[in-house]
């Protein structure tokens, strides 16, 4: 079965960066773009960044755009989301979700538990 | 940006009722709509893609209708596990996507 294990987040201070990992198995990891979503606080779902299957194409929310870099390593079936100049508002579970990839992108049929990113002094 | 907007943003009801669930987006977005169920500290879950088809593996008590700007999500029969917050969400005109801000279900 589909798993999406996401790691990296933690406490950081405001303007340091932090990179996020997520391990997927089962199914083939190349073959599928990825994404990465955040829930803020008592807020709701916010879709951050997008990677293609092949790493060709990259698309960001404009809160993140210029400050986030999406990767992935097929060797590793791992992706990652790199976070520059961190501010209290990036403060959120992020999660990774896989793109079901019907009707172009951005339907994610399985998400990862998330991990908490807190953007703190 | 497309903006979805749910209702209600919470809702009451007890095992057994049928429940509505509206989105609407700010404009016309076909059928591109999704909707999913999220519980506190868990993975959320897609229920619905394309407005209608069913996702594999949800029970078929969930159901999606709509196209253009209004939608509906509905539990014919809800069951103590249904209990969550739901969001719609567009991808008719991406990057970015966007959701609605999410309808609490509780128990009554």
């Amino acid at each position: 079965q589909v798993q999406l294990v996401e790691s990296g987040g933690g406490v950081v201070q405001p303007g340091r960066s932090l990179r996020l990992s997520c391990v997927a198995s089962g199914f083939t990891f190349s073959s599928y773009a990825m994404n990465w979503v955040r829930q803020a606080p008592g807020k709701g779902l916010e879709w951050v960044a997008l990677i293609s299957h092949d790493g060709n194409d990259k698309y960001y929310a404009d809160s993140v755009k210029g400050r986030f870099t999406i990767s992935r390593d097929d060797s590793k079936n791992t992706l990652y989301l790199q976070m520059n100049s961190l501010t209290a508002e990036d403060t959120a579970v992020y999660y990774c979700a896989k793109d079901l990839m019907v009707r172009g992108y951005y339907t994610f049929d399985h998400w990862g538990q998330g991990t908490l990113v807190t953007v703190s002094s | 940006d497309i903006q979805m907007t749910q209702s209600p943003s919470s809702l009451s009801a007890s095992v057994g009722d049928r429940v509505t669930i509206t989105c609407r987006a700010s404009q016309s977005i076909s059928s591109y709509l999704n909707w999913y169920q999220h519980k506190s500290g868990k993975a959320p879950k897609l229920l619905i893609y394309a407005a209608s088809s069913l996702q594999t593996g949800v029970p078929s008590r969930f159901g999606g209708s709509g196209s253009g700007t209004d939608f509906t999500l509905t539990i014919s029969s809800l069951q103590p596990e249904d209990f969550a917050t739901y969001y719609c969400q567009q991808t008719y005109s991406a990057p970015p996507v966007t959701f609605g801000q999410g309808t609490r279900l509780e128990i009554k």
